[in-house]
């Protein structure tokens, strides 16, 4: 069975600083990836995803995550973070068996801007 | 498109009570999954439904179960309530069980309050 490690449960970062929130998982099989964001009080929100091809892939709001199979990893980046980017994140392998998916995730990263 | 939606979005029970959460997805959308979130645990998959029939299931006990209908909705039920049963249960669907590639569109989810 797949499983996901998000290496730190807190992330507090200024105000146009990078950020990067790590993640790594565990099977070196061919695998899917996916970062959900949870604003307070709200479900989860799909951010990006790896399914194949180009190992960078990009949301719209600007954070990008690139798939390292070498490493088993999936790490989060945003070169500036905003206010509005204060949420926590969660990473998330497609774990299949008998034909049925479900999504294995992370404990999730808490970010926190501060002005 | 409408989303998911789940009523109701709160609920308060007590210990020994049974509840019903109620699932409405996407239009289209056929497959449905419930997770639980914990600050403890944090997000663990339940169930998936398609057609009427589960798919997968996660590992929880018997006093979980759920149902989907022909219009797809799904409803999960708990009985014989537990304090440990206190956690936000999330419903997401997606167009169809294809794979580990379909995306998931998350509700905003029941906070379920057991006391």
């Amino acid at each position: 069975a797949q499983s996901v490690t998000q290496l730190d449960s807190q992330v507090p970062v200024f105000e146009e600083a990078p950020v990067e929130l790590r993640c790594n998982y565990s099977s070196s099989v061919s695998v899917y990836l996916f970062w959900y964001v949870q604003y307070p009080n709200q479900g989860l929100q799909l951010l990006l995803k790896y399914l194949s091809g180009s190992t960078l892939v990009e949301s719209i709001n600007g954070f990008e995550a690139e798939f390292n199979k070498s490493q088993t990893s999936f790490h989060l980046r945003k070169p500036s973070v905003h206010i509005s980017d204060t949420a926590e994140y969660f990473c998330a392998v497609s774990d299949q068996a008998q034909g049925a998916q479900k999504l294995v995730f992370g404990q999730g990263t808490r970010l926190t801007i501060n002005p | 498109k409408a989303g998911v939606t789940q009523t109701p979005r709160y609920l308060i029970k007590t210990r020994g009570q049974q509840v019903t959460l109620s699932c409405s997805p996407i239009s289209g959308h056929r497959s449905v999954s419930w997770y639980q979130q914990t600050p403890g645990q944090g997000l663990q998959f339940l169930f998936e439904y398609f057609s009427e029939t589960q798919r997968n299931k996660g590992n929880f006990p018997g006093r979980f179960s759920g149902r989907q209908f022909s219009n797809s909705r799904s409803e999960m039920n708990v009985s014989t309530l537990e304090l440990g049963d206190s956690a936000l249960y999330l419903c997401a669907s997606s167009l169809e069980p294809t794979g580990a590639t379909d995306t998931q569109y998350f509700g905003p989810g029941t906070r379920l309050t057991v006391l």
